[in-house]
């Protein structure tokens, strides 16, 4: 059965680094997202990105995170300068249509800030 | 604003039984509903489904209702088995084209053998 996978499952980093998480989307899925999750808390919106570019993105998802779609496979989430309160499990989705379709999700990359 | 939340953050059931677990919606625009379960170290799995057009819809052991009257969606699992123990969250559209999903709170559904 088709998945999406997520690298690294966990990712330490020193706070003001600059991560890059790593998403492989289901193969013939046109949209993509990123989602996150601090612990104890609900799962967040942060952005989604079709044909190459940013359809919508949160209030969460400010100028220090960026996406980007490297190759034809490949689904990134850029943290430039990482902050102690972006420490937290990182999802990625997709999906074969945009709007009211379900979405499936990657087993997430914990990200710890310290 | 837009919120989605749940009336019980647990609920404990024995194996066997039948499980209801309800959420409440605040976006009376929302017309695309979905339930994911979440298991401990893993991404939320897609359960079920429902439009706005629909007050039901059933799946395999699931049963997912919807009261838009007074915003109100619920999941029934019946013969609720020890695999099913997960949290479980739904989430809504939020209306329009919008293709994100606004999540609740969750509730832990712990299955008792």
């Amino acid at each position: 059965e088709p998945e999406v996978t997520q690298t690294p499952s966990h990712q330490v980093t020193q706070m003001g680094q600059e991560v890059i998480l790593r998403c492989v989307p289901i193969s013939n899925h046109l949209y993509f997202y990123w989602y996150r999750q601090i612990l104890g808390q609900k799962v967040e919106f942060l952005v989604s990105f079709y044909n190459n570019e940013i359809s919508e993105k949160s209030e969460i998802f400010d100028d220090q995170f960026s996406v980007e779609r490297p190759d034809g496979s490949n689904f990134t989430l850029k943290i430039r300068s990482t902050k102690l309160e972006d420490s937290a499990m990182y999802f990625c989705a997709s999906s074969v249509k945009g709007a009211n379709t379900e979405a499936f999700f990657g087993q997430g990359t914990r990200l710890t800030v310290v | 604003g837009e919120s989605v939340g749940l009336h019980l953050p647990t609920l404990s059931v024995q194996e066997g039984d039948n499980s209801i677990i309800n959420c409440a919606y605040s976006n009376s625009a929302s017309d695309y509903f979905i339930w994911y379960k979440q298991e401990s170290g893993k991404g939320p799995q897609f359960i079920i489904d429902i439009r706005s057009n629909m007050d039901k819809r059933q799946g395999q052991r699931v049963t997912v209702l919807l009261n838009k009257t007074v915003k109100h969606l619920s999941l029934q699992i019946a013969a609720t088995q020890p695999g099913d123990s997960a949290v479980y969250f739904c989430a809504e559209n939020g209306g329009g084209a919008t293709n994100k999903l606004i999540f609740g709170t969750g509730t832990l559904l712990a299955v008792q053998p």
